[in-house]
């Protein structure tokens, strides 16, 4: 059982550049979540999705864009991407809503933009 | 506004020992409360749900505690082994989708 798996676990761009970090969940999950971790900021929501084609805006989604076109996959965009976006990028899904159910994490993804 | 604070922010214990870890929360009124580990460089482990009504829960050497109306919760582990070494972070649910994550204690443990 693979849980929740991110691709790339790694990536290097240049400003301006674009790129699409992947999520997959192979937990039948309704909801899930797309975090960036930032050394003493803790975990910031950036965009969620509480079912296949839906998709909502977070605490920081400013420069990303979400797309979820089939219930296990979501997908994080970066259209121009910023110094400011270096960071590990993490997500998560959970069965239900969050007074219901457990939240499952992926193993992140480190993007550094140059 | 839910607050969520974990002290001691970090924490070195002898390999053997029985310890502690907090968790506070300001708002009582939860669902459920979450305790996770990181590994440096990985992502967050779930290790125990505990929900609202319950009092605890267990698995394997980790027992985690949860008094709503003290706004605390506790994360007991036994026996702690250089393994254990890593961030512990909880979190409670604020809203349909959003959690509150607390401040983590990042725990070694010395051979």
């Amino acid at each position: 059982n693979a849980g929740v798996t991110q691709t790339p676990k790694f990536r290097v761009l240049k400003t301006g550049q674009s790129m699409t970090l992947l999520c997959a969940q192979d937990m039948n999950h309704e909801y899930m979540y797309w975090y960036r971790q930032d050394p003493g900021m803790g975990l910031r929501l950036i965009h969620y999705s509480v079912g296949e084609g839906t998709t909502a805006k977070g605490e920081v989604p400013d420069g990303y864009n979400v797309s979820r076109l089939k219930k296990q996959n979501f997908l994080l965009g970066l259209e121009s991407a910023a110094p400011s976006q270096t960071s590990v990028y993490f997500c998560a899904s959970s069965l239900g809503a969050a007074q219901t159910g457990e939240l499952f994490f992926g193993e992140g993804s480190r993007l550094t933009v140059l | 506004k839910q607050e969520v604070t974990q002290i001691p922010a970090a924490l070195s214990v002898p390999e053997g020992e029985n310890l502690v870890l907090n968790c506070s929360f300001t708002d009582s009124a939860i669902y459920n409360l979450q305790w996770f580990r990181q590994d440096p460089g990985k992502g967050l482990t779930s290790l125990l749900l505990i929900q609202s009504s319950q009092r605890e829960q267990t698995s394997g050497r980790l027992n985690a505690s949860l008094d709503k109306s003290s706004g605390r919760s506790t994360l007991y582990i036994a026996a702690s082994q250089p393994g254990d070494s890593a961030t512990y972070l909880c979190a409670v649910p604020s809203g349909t989708y959003k959690y509150i994550f607390g401040t983590g204690t990042r725990l070694k443990v010395l051979a």
